[in-house]
């Protein structure tokens, strides 16, 4: 069973305006991670924070975790039409190398 | 620098038959990851490889599924008697150990007709 939940499952946003993406997960983890996947191939990693971070930037990025409450946010500020993807938050529950749990992503549209 | 890769990149088969998807994962890098992602579906995990064992195999749908990892280097994911069901994209990622984060290959698309 998958671990995270997106939210919501899609999005749709004009160019400029900010896109925010909220995940929700189970059971304790390491980590936190967020994933950009563009036409249903690969993955690739946007930022990870840790389970004593709180909030975390990257560029045009900001993660914020709440583990009290199991949650996370991504915030995409000034979005921009190559922005658009389906974006999908991962867990780790154990330190080191363990499979991620993927939630079933939230699929953003920015429209220019 | 070289990625992860996977070949082939689209695979289209007929049911009964069998398949084997190879992923060469960045040199260096310990841990290998299988996943099957669904159309318009989350990722699924299927089996995880530190070095050439494989400590989480819990993924595995059926006992038709296997995967075998050689030289802490190449892996490959083997369908046997392929099913309809099976028709997915199959990803591989890989990471340093410790690390937490996992790099993707581009995925082999299966096809099962």
């Amino acid at each position: 069973s998958q671990q995270g939940e997106e939210d919501p499952q899609a999005l749709s946003i004009q160019e400029g305006e900010n896109a925010t993406m909220n995940c929700s997960y189970k059971t304790s983890i390491n980590n936190l991670q967020w994933y950009r996947q563009n036409s249903g191939r690969g993955l690739v990693h946007l930022i990870l924070i840790r389970s004593n971070e709180r909030e975390k930037h990257s560029g045009r990025l900001r993660v914020t975790l709440d583990t009290s409450k199991k949650s996370s946010s991504l915030l995409i500020t000034a979005s921009r039409a190559a922005d658009t993807a389906s974006y999908f938050c991962a867990t780790v529950r154990n330190s080191g190398n363990t499979p991620l749990v993927f939630g079933k992503g939230t699929r953003l549209s920015v429209i220019a | 620098g070289a990625g992860v890769s996977q070949s082939p990149s689209n695979k289209v088969t007929e049911k009964g038959k069998d398949v084997e998807l190879r992923c060469d994962p960045i040199s260096g890098h310990t841990a290998l990851y299988w996943y099957r992602q669904r159309l318009g579906q989350g990722l699924e995990f299927l089996i995880y490889f530190q070095g050439n064992s494989a400590p989480d195999k819990s993924g595995l749908p059926s006992d038709r599924f296997s995967a075998e990892r050689t030289g802490e280097s190449v892996s490959t994911l083997t369908i046997q008697r392929t099913q309809q069901e099976d028709s997915a994209v199959y990803l591989c990622a890989s990471s340093l150990a410790g690390s937490g984060e996992q790099f993707f290959g581009p995925g082999t698309r299966l096809t099962v007709l």
